[in-house]
């Protein structure tokens, strides 16, 4: 199974940009598709799709969210950190089955 | 709006079965594949397999072959989950989320499953 590794944790403050990172076993890429896909879920809830593909926008998620990556290397970038935003955040990757799920980043104030 | 509706939490003893529901609305259901979804804290997300609700065709994570039975109920929109011999390590919050391509677009709100004598 291909792996995801995430940092655990990630503090950020308000207004700052928050940048996190998920790395593949091997490459998750197939020509020009990045198969690397982003969520975020809050204490209670189920995970929300933010990104597929690595960089694409999912319907109703704001912009200040934003993917990018390719290979083995993929960031989720949230720009400005809202106060809304702080949750736990998963990358998942479709390049092979099973599609695996990074650890998850938890997003923290400073 | 595409909606999944996931049955309540359950409490079973070991050695038993538990059959779990997602019923899905806002979309036509044979149009999407369905997946599941395990959730715990040590080992996080795990995919466990998907159906086509057209076909009733399954795929399934090695790891959960033999454990879960995925159906469907075309009738009533219905995706179902069975899970069987159940130990303290089946324990954990269950999804089902539909297929986008690759990714899982939209979520249940999930199940836990408690398993306890």
């Amino acid at each position: 199974d291909i792996v995801l590794t995430q940092s655990p944790a990630l503090a950020v403050s308000l207004g700052q940009r928050a940048t996190i990172s998920c790395r593949a076993s091997q490459s998750v890429s197939i020509s020009r598709y990045n198969l690397m896909h982003w969520y975020q879920q809050k204490p209670g809830q189920q995970p929300k799709l933010l990104i597929y593909r690595a960089s694409n926008l999912a319907s109703g998620i704001p912009a200040r969210f934003s993917g990018s990556g390719s290979g083995t290397d993929f960031t989720l970038t949230i720009n400005p950190v809202q106060a809304d935003d702080i949750a736990t955040y998963y990358c998942q990757q479709s390049r092979e089955s099973p599609p695996t799920f990074g650890g998850g980043t938890k997003l923290e104030l400073k | 709006q595409v909606q999944l509706q996931q049955s309540g939490a359950e409490l079973v003893k070991p050695g038993t079965s538990v059959k779990l529901s997602c019923k899905a609305s806002g979309y036509t259901f044979t149009s999407n594949h369905m997946n599941w979804i395990k959730q715990t804290t040590g080992q996080g997300l795990e995919w466990i397999g998907i159906i086509n609700p057209g076909s009733g065709g399954t795929s399934y994570n090695v790891k959960f072959k033999g454990k879960a039975t995925l159906t469907v109920d075309k009738s009533s929109s219905t995706a179902f989950m069975q899970l069987s011999s159940l130990t303290p390590e089946d324990s954990a919050v269950y999804y089902c989320a539909t297929e986008g391509a690759g990714w899982f677009a939209y979520w249940g709100q999930g199940t836990l499953v408690t398993v306890s004598s």
